[in-house]
């Protein structure tokens, strides 16, 4: 069964400061990882979708790496702003598409 | 594009009542869509997924006479809280997956379920 930790679980730092938030996961036969952002009581945005082949995918101010052998992936969010603030999560999807998530990390983005 | 609407957004209810929860997909055909579950400050956790057509498939430990799933169309499936209890408040989210692509789930907005 696919185990997916994210670190820290929360995270608190000064608006402008880059946040990097990890992901592990234990099997390394995926299909693809994504990771998402998730608002108080609200559902999930998706912010970037790494395919298993791939090492790296950019939005904007945020960058996703992948290593498919190490079961690790990397968040960077750079220049933090106040509108960051919220939940992040991590989700590797098997070969039969389904979707296995991480606790997620909390940030927060102190003005 | 990809929209998925949920509905209700929250809902009370007494225990030993029944709750239908929507998902639809709104602008576009979804055969899968998937329910989750999360409780407070944890990950979601896949209960079942749904195929259009067909019995649902539910992970393993989640109660499919509990968690009744309706996957009539290619827009929407429903998931029917039976009997409920006060153990079964938690934020319960879908997402559909489009026919075409099958790498991308799109998630409903979720509707939060309190139990009294």
């Amino acid at each position: 069964k696919q185990e997916v930790t994210q670190i820290p679980a929360a995270l608190s730092v000064p608006e402008g400061e880059n946040l990097v938030l990890n992901c592990s996961f234990t099997d390394s036969a995926i299909y693809n990882l994504q990771w998402f952002r998730q608002d108080p009581g609200k559902g999930l945005t998706s912010l970037l979708l790494i395919q298993s082949s791939q090492r790296e995918q950019t939005s904007g101010r945020l960058n996703a790496s992948l290593d498919k052998s190490s079961g690790r992936s990397t968040l960077y969010i750079a220049a933090s702003q106040p509108g960051d603030s919220a939940t992040y999560l991590c989700a590797v999807s098997s070969n039969d598409y389904k979707l296995s998530f991480g606790a997620g990390t909390t940030v927060t983005v102190r003005a | 594009g990809a929209v998925v609407s949920q509905h209700p957004s929250w809902v009370i209810c007494k225990s030993g009542t029944s709750v239908k929860i929507e998902c639809r997909s709104l602008d576009f055909q979804a055969t899968t869509m998937f329910w989750y579950r999360q409780f407070p400050k944890q990950s979601l956790m896949l209960m079942a997924t749904s195929n259009e057509g067909s019995k649902a498939t539910y992970e393993q430990g989640v109660e499919k006479d509990k968690f009744l799933i309706n996957h009539a169309s290619l827009t929407l499936s429903t998931l029917t809280v039976t009997s409920a209890h006060p153990e079964d408040s938690s934020f319960y989210i879908c997402s559909a997956r489009e026919n075409w692509r099958t790498d991308t789930q799109y998630f409903g907005p979720g509707t939060r379920l309190t139990v009294l």
